[in-house]
């Protein structure tokens, strides 16, 4: 059990410009969430996938922004024309089936996106 | 909508100390709450969640409560040390999907 894994871990780049990010879940976790944390804030939720599935978007998540789960193992959120409020820390989580249930979310390090 | 929050913002106590922070939500139909620890710059480190028909939680030094019928969970340190200096986060799932909703956190300080 490796953990979440996210790449980059640091993007820095310019209004406009697109930027993509990836997620490698734990290994055999069906559920894969995206959040958002702006400085001082606490995580806010974007979208989630049950395999590869997207079940869940939360209103956060405009028609600039994309998530995909194309073979239900990897994740791949893309931002399109990127803008300054953009900026923030881009957390991805995973849980998996426990019971009848999914349980405890486990997160990765975190992409943090810089747009000048 | 479910609302978060989680007091005090900031603490900052000497080495040894025992302490409590705490956490309210809006909404009791909740599923779970887990509590996070986030060091600077950092991702999310899970310390405990808490089923919803469970009252407590105890890892370690960490004890964390859960008050459904009020809306309020607590996380008790026990003789803190500089190492855990960092935020603390709280996070509720409900009953009717499977996002959390966050505190904006304690930021917490133990001085040697």
């Amino acid at each position: 059990d490796t953990g979440v894994s996210q790449d980059p871990r640091h993007k820095i780049t310019k209004r406009g410009q697109n930027v993509t990010f990836r997620c490698d879940p734990i290994s055999e976790h069906n559920r894969l969430y995206w959040y958002r944390q702006t400085l001082g804030q606490g995580p806010e939720f974007l979208t989630y996938f049950q395999n590869e599935a997207q079940l869940e978007k939360s209103r956060l998540l405009s028609d600039r922004f994309s998530a995909e789960r194309p073979k239900g193992s990897f994740s791949t959120l893309e931002i399109q024309r990127t803008e300054q409020g953009d900026s923030a820390m881009y957390l991805c989580a995973s849980s998996r089936r426990d019971g009848a249930s999914y349980n405890e979310q486990f997160f990765g390090p975190g992409t943090r996106l810089t747009v000048l | 909508k479910q609302e978060v929050t989680q007091i005090p913002a900031a603490l900052s106590v000497p080495e040894g100390e025992n302490l409590v922070l705490n956490c309210s939500f809006t909404d009791s139909a909740i599923y779970n709450l887990q509590w996070f620890r986030q060091d600077p710059g950092k991702g999310l480190t899970s310390l405990l969640l808490i089923q919803s028909s469970q009252r407590e939680q105890t890892s370690g030094r960490l004890n964390a409560s859960l008050d459904k019928s009020s809306g309020r969970s607590t996380l008790y340190i026990a003789a803190s040390q500089p190492g855990d200096s960092a935020t603390y986060l709280c996070a509720v799932r409900e009953t009717s999907g499977s996002r959390l909703t966050f505190g904006e956190g304690t930021q917490l300080t133990v001085n040697p």
